[in-house]
């Protein structure tokens, strides 16, 4: 069946580092992709999203590209701050969305 | 601002007592979830709704959960008899899919259980 993995957590990083979280799927069709981000204490909030092959997702400074022949959709961010510390999901849709296990992030000021 | 709501935000129960919880999904949607958030097993799918029938409960224990949709701007989780294992946050999530568009999912802010 469909599925999602990304890398475990936690991932700590220095304020205005390079941010990368990775996410690869697998799936049967093609999916639509997200990424989810949980502040503490509050729900999941969809962060963004792509389509279809070759799509780049973008939101807050955040980034990810569809890539269908590595089945991939890994997070990244040129400069974190530490507003971005919260638990980062990767997940892609199938008749209900089905998520990764969450990454958690801390950013370090 | 269409958001999912979710009552109550925060539960503190004994043992053996019943708890309900309750979510209304924003106005429209016609596919709703229940998720159960723990630090151990992480976000769990429990069951989900679409058009008020219940599509997949597979991950609800069965003997003591129950999950409905009364109409459809609510839908029910109980629990009955809570038990500590319980304890977690309960999340409700929304959404309204369409052919050829991304699924997209609604959060709640969740209810908070701890059971003593």
């Amino acid at each position: 069946g469909n599925s999602v993995t990304q890398m475990e957590g936690p991932v700590t990083l220095s304020e205005e580092a390079f941010l990368t979280i990775n996410c690869t799927y697998t799936a049967t069709g093609y999916p639509s992709l997200f990424w989810y981000v949980q502040y503490p204490g509050e729900g999941l909030q969809l962060l963004l999203k792509a389509t279809k092959a070759d799509d780049k997702g973008s939101n807050k400074g955040f980034e990810a590209t569809y890539r269908k022949e590595t089945t991939s959709f890994h997070l990244e961010k040129g400069s974190v701050q530490v507003s971005d510390s919260a638990v980062y999901f990767c997940a892609l849709s199938d008749d209900k969305i089905i998520f990764g296990k969450g990454t958690r992030l801390h950013i370090l000021p | 601002d269409a958001r999912v709501t979710q009552t109550p935000r925060h539960k503190v129960t004994e043992m053996g007592q019943e708890v309900t919880m309750r979510c209304q999904p924003i106005l429209g949607h016609n596919t709703v979830f229940w998720y159960r958030q723990t630090m151990m097993q992480g976000l769990e799918l429990l069951a989900y709704f679409r058009n008020r029938a219940p599509l997949d409960d597979s991950g609800m224990p069965k003997d003591r959960f129950s999950a409905e949709m009364p109409d459809a701007t609510l839908a029910t989780l109980k629990i009955q008899p809570s038990e500590p294992r319980d304890s977690a946050v309960y999340f409700c999530a929304s959404g309204f899919p369409l052919p050829g568009r991304p699924y997209e999912q609604y959060f709640g802010p969740g209810t908070r259980l701890t059971v003593t």
